[in-house]
């Protein structure tokens, strides 16, 4: 059973707009959620986090909002811009896990000029 | 500094053939990590390495061997390579912690026949 579901395997936008990517959970220990950005041909880097201790986190255009009671985070994009097309993976970890974490599937976000 | 760095960037094996995905990072982190990424999927961890000298399974070990050869290099063995293992390895660092991203390199395409 996947513990960490990205159910939109794909989204588009127009340039200037808001993107929202959506990622839901189901293990309740996991306590530390991450966000990654993947370009073609290139390893995963690092955007935004949110601990569960907070529900808003917020890095320039980028914001994460977590729901621990309905254990669904989301990653909104504003303005979104065409270098911003990319996959983007929910990851998840909890507290007892030594820094594994778990991820989604990912959503290839297309920001159209 | 290079950050993540693996080798080969591409493979093609024949089934029963073996290799090993070298794997350095200079970043001096503890942890290291390794992953498939098969396509439409996210990243599964195959083997982790919280500090040197220790590593431990992940959620799809099976078929893999991996060796922390100091701080700095972990390397994952196929012995035996099956056409199951046709997938994008990505080895991934991070300071320890629960809140520490990882760190990821540029992926090596491996192509099992």
């Amino acid at each position: 059973d996947q513990q960490v579901k990205q159910n939109s395997p794909s989204l588009s936008v127009q340039e200037g707009r808001i993107s929202i990517l959506n990622c839901d959970y189901t293990n309740s220990m996991f306590d530390y959620f991450l966000w990654y950005k993947k370009y073609p041909a290139e390893g995963p880097t690092f955007l935004i986090s949110i601990s569960s201790i907070k529900d808003k986190n917020e890095d320039g255009r980028f914001t994460v909002f977590l729901n621990k009671s309905a254990k669904h985070l989301s990653l909104h994009i504003v303005p979104s811009q065409p270098g911003d097309s990319a996959v983007y993976f929910c990851a998840a970890r909890a507290n007892t896990n030594a820094g594994k974490s778990t991820f989604g599937d990912g959503t290839t976000l297309t920001v159209k000029p | 500094n290079a950050g993540v760095t693996q080798t080969p960037k591409f493979q093609v094996l024949k089934t029963g053939q073996s290799m090993t995905l070298q794997c350095a990072q200079d970043m001096n982190h503890n942890s290291m990590y390794w992953y498939r990424q098969d396509p439409g999927m996210g990243l599964r961890l195959i083997y982790y390495s919280a500090s040197e000298g220790t590593t431990d399974k992940g959620e799809v070990p099976n078929g893999y061997n991996v060796s922390r050869l100091n701080k700095r290099e972990f390397s994952l063995r196929l012995e035996s390579a099956a056409p199951s293992q046709t997938s994008v390895y990505f080895c991934a660092s991070s300071e320890r912690g629960r809140a520490m991203s990882q760190f990821f390199g540029p992926g090596t395409r491996l192509t099992v026949l």
